[in-house]
């Protein structure tokens, strides 16, 4: 099956701060999301994007799928940016998906 | 919109026991799904279902069965529960063929198996 890797694994940065979070998947894929999971466990989709850039405020993301990997941008952090992010991919024809085991970051105040 | 929603939020069980996991979502989401989480770990797809009727094994099925009774109601039933079955579960839902297959998750069940 597809491997997914995150880098890095953990972080730890100033409030105000930017970050970058990579993804690197070794196949081809047409399925990719981002996850944000907040210290109380809760999962949130912050992108679905198999390629290109995307937007949503303080926060992007770009796929490069022919180079395999995908780069999360967070900019002006805050703590609630704490938690563990997640990279998961899937492979053509199929919507399931293989998770990485994310990067955890700590947005200090 | 309530989004997903799972019952029951927290279990203890002993092993051997059985229990159901309910989940439901209000999204009209054709497709759902089970993972589980383990500790420092991501999470793992345990079973599938890409609309009423059907169902596909993930990577960790053993031990699981589900039924997808309705559109809205995907179930996960442990039939003899084990401690490596200790874990959080995440019911999931999407909606391929809208442009997007973006999943929308629950807030988890976590069940400890003695």
């Amino acid at each position: 099956g597809i491997q997914v890797e995150q880098s890095p694994p953990d972080l730890i940065l100033q409030e105000g701060a930017n970050s970058t979070l990579r993804c690197n998947f070794s196949d081809s894929v047409n399925n990719l999301q981002w996850f944000h999971q907040n210290p109380w466990g809760q999962l949130i989709n912050l992108f679905y994007i198999p390629s290109g850039t995307k937007q949503n405020g303080r926060l992007s993301a770009t796929t490069v799928a022919t180079e395999r990997y995908s780069l999360l941008y967070i900019s002006s952090s805050q703590t609630t940016d704490s938690g563990v992010y997640f990279c998961a991919v899937g492979p053509f024809g199929n919507e399931k998906l293989t998770f990485g085991t994310g990067t955890r970051l700590t947005i200090i105040p | 919109n309530a989004g997903v929603t799972q019952t029951p939020k927290f279990q203890v069980l002993k092993t051997g026991q059985s229990m159901t996991l309910q989940c439901a979502q209000d999204m009209n989401h054709n497709s759902m799904y089970w993972y589980r989480q383990d500790p420092g770990m991501g999470l793992r797809l345990i079973y599938y279902s890409a609309s009423e009727g059907t169902t596909d094994k993930g990577e960790v099925p053993n031990g699981y069965n589900v039924s997808r009774l309705n559109k809205r109601e995907f179930s996960l039933r442990l039939e003899s529960a084990a401690p490596s079955q200790t874990s959080v579960y995440f019911c999931a839902s999407s909606h391929p063929g809208t442009g997007t297959m973006a999943q929308y998750f629950g807030p988890g069940t976590r069940l400890l198996v003695l």
